[in-house]
């Protein structure tokens, strides 16, 4: 069974444009989770999707967003980037709803705000 | 804020036994002890989980003590690959429970 996929793996843009990032869940998954790391905060969650909804967000300013599509696919936007933004992105898949099921990670998205 | 406590750091030898500490003493008790390890430039992996009782599969064996506020991961026989961070979380189950990640814990394997 593949695993998560995430595009692309790496990307720099320029502050105060905005960026997309792609996920595909692991075939038969229904969640998405979102999260973003840097080396001064660590592994922070930012949002979970699960059947097209948004289900549970983390502590971030609403330049942050994300959807999902019917086949669980999952993108991130974020707008007006910042150099803190700089990060690297995970998205991780799940059958259920909710940290109770075993989340599969992917490898990451590297995002430079230059 | 993470509501786990472990060191910042441990090594052990290569087919030794790494014993990871964690310590959680406002777990409630609907709450999970979840592992999860990030070995270097990859996501996350799941290890193991537990409530209350210890448990183990392929990879690791979780011991949670009687009153649940300490728990201790243990890999059997550590390799080289198992140089990672490894994160225990506390989690309640439920459609909005979600990972709250701590600093973790870098083990370090060494030949």
């Amino acid at each position: 069974k593949a695993g998560v996929t995430q595009t692309p793996r790496y990307l720099i843009k320029t502050r105060g444009q905005q960026v997309t990032l792609s996920c595909s869940p692991i075939s038969g998954h229904r969640s998405v989770s979102w999260y973003q790391q840097t080396p001064g905060q660590g592994l922070q969650f930012l949002f979970e999707y699960f059947s097209e909804t948004q289900r549970n967000k983390g502590n971030f300013p609403g330049r942050f967003s994300g959807r999902q599509f019917s086949n669980s696919r999952s993108e991130m936007n974020v707008s007006t980037l910042e150099l803190g933004d700089s990060a690297l992105y995970l998205c991780a898949s799940s059958w259920g709803q909710g940290s109770s099921y075993e989340q599969y990670f992917g490898p990451g998205t590297r995002l430079t705000v230059t | 804020d993470a509501k786990t406590t472990q060191p910042p750091s441990m090594d052990c030898a290569e087919g030794r036994a790494a014993n990871l500490p964690c310590n959680h003493s406002t777990i409630s008790g609907n709450e999970y002890v979840y592992w999860y390890r990030q070995i270097h430039s990859q996501g996350p992996q799941y290890i193991i989980h537990g409530l209350k009782n210890n448990e183990t599969n392929e990879m690791a064996s979780l011991i949670i003590t009687e009153d649940r506020k300490s728990s201790t991961l243990i890999l059997p026989h550590a390799t080289l690959r198992d140089t990672a961070v490894y994160y225990c979380i506390v989690s309640a189950t439920g459609a909005n429970s979600k990972l709250t990640f701590g600093k973790g814990i870098t083990l370090s394997v060494r030949p």
